[in-house]
């Protein structure tokens, strides 16, 4: 079974400072998918960053980044120069062709950017 | 862009009432998702389907049926509805497409609430 753990239900952090999110997962699946989603009170769910599991580099999309540590089976999620936008749930994801694209979410961490 | 859409934002239905939740997706995605999303819990998985006529079970399917006659049109049925089912409800929609992405994209959600 494959299961997602995000340990910190909330935080919090100051507006222009940097914020590490965690989450952990557990596989047998060698080949897999990981992904943030940003979820903004009363707003649609989207697509923060990805990473492929076979890819070493960590993927970075502008003041987002990961820190992929496949063996420790670790995806953090690092938020840069925090912003007021930003707050919001944050769930982490993992996905493997092998369970038919199915997705499985964490509990989320819920993010306030404090001006 | 891709556009998933929902057919309510609230809802508010009494106990034992059938329920219809409907989902719209406009990028010809194969799959196609039902998620439900309470407090703590994350996001679970209710049903997925890969093609038009086909659905799987996910993590709690009890209480809940799926339809999919129509590729971008997948609905969620609550046979019976009650209080334990006042949730979050989420679509999303995806494809692996050329890219391999395998991102879902996420529909507003409906907030339905069984009285």
């Amino acid at each position: 079974a494959q299961t997602v753990t995000q340990s910190q239900p909330e935080m919090s952090v100051q507006e222009a400072e940097t914020v590490t999110l965690s989450c952990t997962y557990d596989t047998s699946e060698n080949n897999y998918y990981l992904f943030w989603y940003k979820q903004p009170p009363s707003r649609q769910m989207i697509l923060v960053i990805r990473q492929e599991a076979y890819k070493q580099q960590n993927a970075t999309e502008n003041r987002f980044s990961v820190n992929f540590q496949k063996a420790a089976k670790s995806f953090s999620l690092k938020i840069s120069d925090s912003q007021l936008g930003d707050t919001a749930m944050y769930f982490c994801a993992f996905m493997t062709e092998n369970t038919g694209n199915q997705f499985y979410f964490g509990t989320g961490t819920s993010l306030t950017v404090i001006p | 862009d891709v556009k998933v859409t929902q057919s309510s934002r609230y809802l508010v239905k009494r106990t034992g009432e059938k329920v219809f939740l409907e989902c719209v997706q406009d990028m010809d995605h194969e799959n196609m998702f039902w998620y439900r999303q309470d407090p703590g819990l994350g996001l679970r998985l209710i049903y997925f389907s890969y093609d038009v006529k086909m659905k799987e079970k996910g993590d709690i399917p009890e209480g809940y049926s799926v339809s999919r006659e129509k590729k971008e049109r997948f609905s969620l049925i609550l046979e019976s509805a009650s209080t334990n089912q006042t949730s979050m409800y989420l679509c999303a929609s995806s494809s692996p497409g050329t890219s391999g992405s395998y991102e879902q994209y996420f529909g507003p959600g409906t907030r339905l609430t069984v009285t």
